[in-house]
Formats: C-alpha cells, sequence, structure tokens
C-alpha cells in the first residue's frame, strides 16, 4: 500500500469554527489531491497540488483552501464549518504517472 | 472535459454468478479509465486501468475490463461473483488535458454490489 496517512480520521466540530485535515506520504510524489465522497455523488475534486506551494482549485473548492510547504504534506482548512461540509475527505497522491492512491480517509461531522 | 456515468447505483447478483458493472464515459481526449473498489469504512483501492495498451484489461481479484471506443465504454467484468466481491465500486476518468493537475480524475457516481448466497 501506498504510505498515506490522514489525520484525524474521525471528527465532529460545530458549525463556524476551523478545521483542519491533514494529509501526510511517505512517498515522495509530486500531485496530491484532496476529494470529498457523499452519496449520490462519488468522490468530487475539491484542491489539489502539483508542488510545494503550487496548488489549485478543483470543481467543489468553496468554503475549503489547502496549503503545502512540505512534499510529504497537504493540508486541508475548512475556514468557517458549514453543516453541508460534513462530508467523508479522502486524500490522494501520485507520481505523475496516470495512477491516484488514496488514504484511508476523514469521516467529519458539522453539527 | 471528461466524465463517466455509472448505470445502476446497485447491482445484485448471487455468488457465483457474473458480475457486470457498467461505465460510460465522455472524454474529448484520448482517456486513461479506471475502476476502484472501496469496502465498507475503507478507501479507494485500483481495481484496474487502462492507458491505451491493450483494450481488455485484466485487473486485481479476477476482475477485468474492456475498453470499446465505439461504445464508449469501460465495463467491469467477473466471470464468477464471491461474497467478498461486495463493495461500492466507480469507474473514473483522466487526461492529461490540464499539465498542473497530472491527472486529476473525475468519478462516476458509484455502483453498490450486493452478493447475495
Amino acid at each position: 500500500d501506498a504510505g498515506i496517512t490522514q489525520s484525524p480520521r474521525h471528527k465532529v466540530t460545530e458549525t463556524g469554527t476551523p478545521v483542519t485535515l491533514r494529509c501526510h506520504q511517505t512517498e515522495n510524489h509530486r500531485y496530491m489531491y484532496w476529494y470529498r465522497q457523499d452519496p449520490g455523488h462519488g468522490l468530487r475534486l475539491i484542491h489539489y497540488s502539483y508542488g510545494v506551494k503550487d496548488t489549485d482549485k478543483g470543481e467543489v473548492s468553496d468554503g475549503y483552501s489547502v496549503s503545502r510547504s512540505k512534499t510529504e504534506d497537504f493540508l486541508l482548512t475548512l475556514e468557517s464549518a458549514t453543516s453541508s461540509q460534513t462530508s467523508v475527505y479522502f486524500c490522494a497522491i501520485s507520481d505523475g504517472s496516470q495512477t491516484q492512491y488514496f488514504g484511508p480517509g476523514t469521516r467529519l461531522l458539522v453539527l | 472535459a471528461q466524465s463517466v456515468t455509472q448505470l445502476g447505483s446497485h447491482v445484485s447478483v448471487s455468488e457465483g454468478a457474473l458480475v457486470l458493472l457498467r461505465c460510460n464515459y465522455s472524454s474529448s481526449v484520448p482517456p486513461y479509465l479506471f475502476w476502484y473498489v472501496q469496502y465498507p469504512n475503507q478507501g479507494l483501492q485500483l481495481l484496474l486501468k487502462y492507458t491505451s495498451a491493450a483494450t481488455l484489461v485484466k485487473g486485481i481479484n479476477g476482475f477485468e475490463a474492456e475498453f470499446k471506443k465505439s461504445e464508449t465504454s469501460f465495463h467491469l467484468t467477473k466471470p464468477s461473483a464471491h461474497m467478498s466481491d461486495a463493495a461500492e465500486y466507480f469507474c473514473a476518468v483522466g487526461s492529461s488535458s490540464n499539465s498542473n493537475s497530472g491527472y486529476a480524475l473525475n468519478f462516476g457516481k458509484g455502483t453498490s454490489l450486493l452478493v447475495t448466497p
């Protein structure tokens, strides 16, 4: 399995609070991605990174920001959490080939 | 833009029966196509991928998929279902049209496979 960890694995928070999710990889891959998974929607891309300090928006980026200060870490921040951001969040990595490898996911509940 | 459509959000088969999960794609450039499997409370695991080397692609756990350009399809099959195949299956399409994104994927909505004894 690709060396990808996500933390926390589960989080409950309240509306309006900031939340940061962490993705950590040990593969030294250039590309990193954040997706959210919701029933009936599959996985949708939130943000991605193509190098340290190089990030861009995906399909559903509103309300989210990201940062990548080191190759191995990609942080996803919900600036002010809303109930619509209750979801399962997956990080993925790629070395630039066609294949992405996924982390175990973070379950976020916003009350 | 690339997209995939998975026909059937739920598929039920008997143990030992053929598994057929349908995926159709839309892409303006040569696509890269993937099938991922997700077991309950786990991440996504790559089953197989098509990258233009061969139209019939064999993956893990006895699954295979055939790329048919004329039908814009990439259906997933397995000759004989096992109870352990029960999971959510996702078809995805990627391309290199945006070099910054690497091969960012667009996923279908998923098909939940139920295997009955």
